[in-house]
């Protein structure tokens, strides 16, 4: 089944501790990007990827990182994580220039 | 002004109803247009893809583009329960293809 896959699901943690979440495509896609959605103000990009070992910054990078060292991973990592950074976040993947994004389900994260 | 604009709602309909949801837009550059659909707890899927104006129909979908009135639709015929969800537009620039996501709109069908 095509998809995106993220882990964990939900995922709670303390101010400071540096965590990961992991993304993965099976598609083949090109393209992906990390995104938050928060109440009341939608999605927003954080990062995206135009290929392997390319990144740039979406509309909201301050306290996130990315790589993409190969195709199908794209894992977003948070060194030093706040509170500000409590949401649900998704990856989603896409062919370059094609027609929308797959999604996977989402990790719900909570900084305490 | 936010570069998507779109009304939160909620919008409540009864079952068989006729719903529109809409979005307006400010860069006249935008030339693709989406609507995605997201339930509860899951990640947004894509309904809908046109790059012109005028009409586009799937199954009890259209979606309907004015670019000179910067102006998007979603028409769903035939509302029923299992349609309540968030549904979000969004609008991508030509070259980038790098979307920009309403903020969404909560649609509830009631029996």
């Amino acid at each position: 089944e095509a998809q995106v896959t993220q882990n964990p699901r939900y995922l709670i943690t303390v101010t400071g501790k540096k965590l990961t979440v992991t993304c993965s495509q099976n598609m083949n896609h090109e393209y992906m990007s990390w995104y938050r959605q928060d109440p009341g103000l939608g999605l927003r990009q954080i990062y995206y990827s135009m290929n392997v070992e390319v990144t740039d910054k979406g509309d909201v990078p301050e306290g996130y990182k990315v790589s993409r060292k190969e195709k199908r991973n794209f894992p977003l990592i948070l060194e030093s994580p706040s509170p500000n950074q409590t949401s649900l976040y998704f990856c989603a993947s896409r062919v370059t220039g094609g027609n929308g994004y797959t999604f996977g389900s989402g990790t719900r994260l909570t900084v305490v | 002004q936010k570069e998507v604009e779109q009304d939160p709602g909620p919008l409540s309909v009864p079952e068989g109803a006729i719903v529109s949801l809409n979005c307006t837009y400010s860069n006249s550059a935008f030339q693709y247009f989406m609507w995605y659909r997201q339930y509860s707890r899951k990640g947004p899927e894509l309904l809908m893809y046109t790059y012109s104006s005028g009409n586009k129909e799937d199954g009890r979908f259209t979606a309907q583009v004015d670019k000179s009135s910067k102006y998007i639709s979603l028409f769903i015929r035939d509302s029923q329960p299992s349609d309540s969800a968030t549904y979000l537009c969004a609008i991508a620039s030509g070259g980038s293809y790098i979307p920009t996501f309403g903020r969404g709109t909560s649609l509830i069908v009631h029996p």
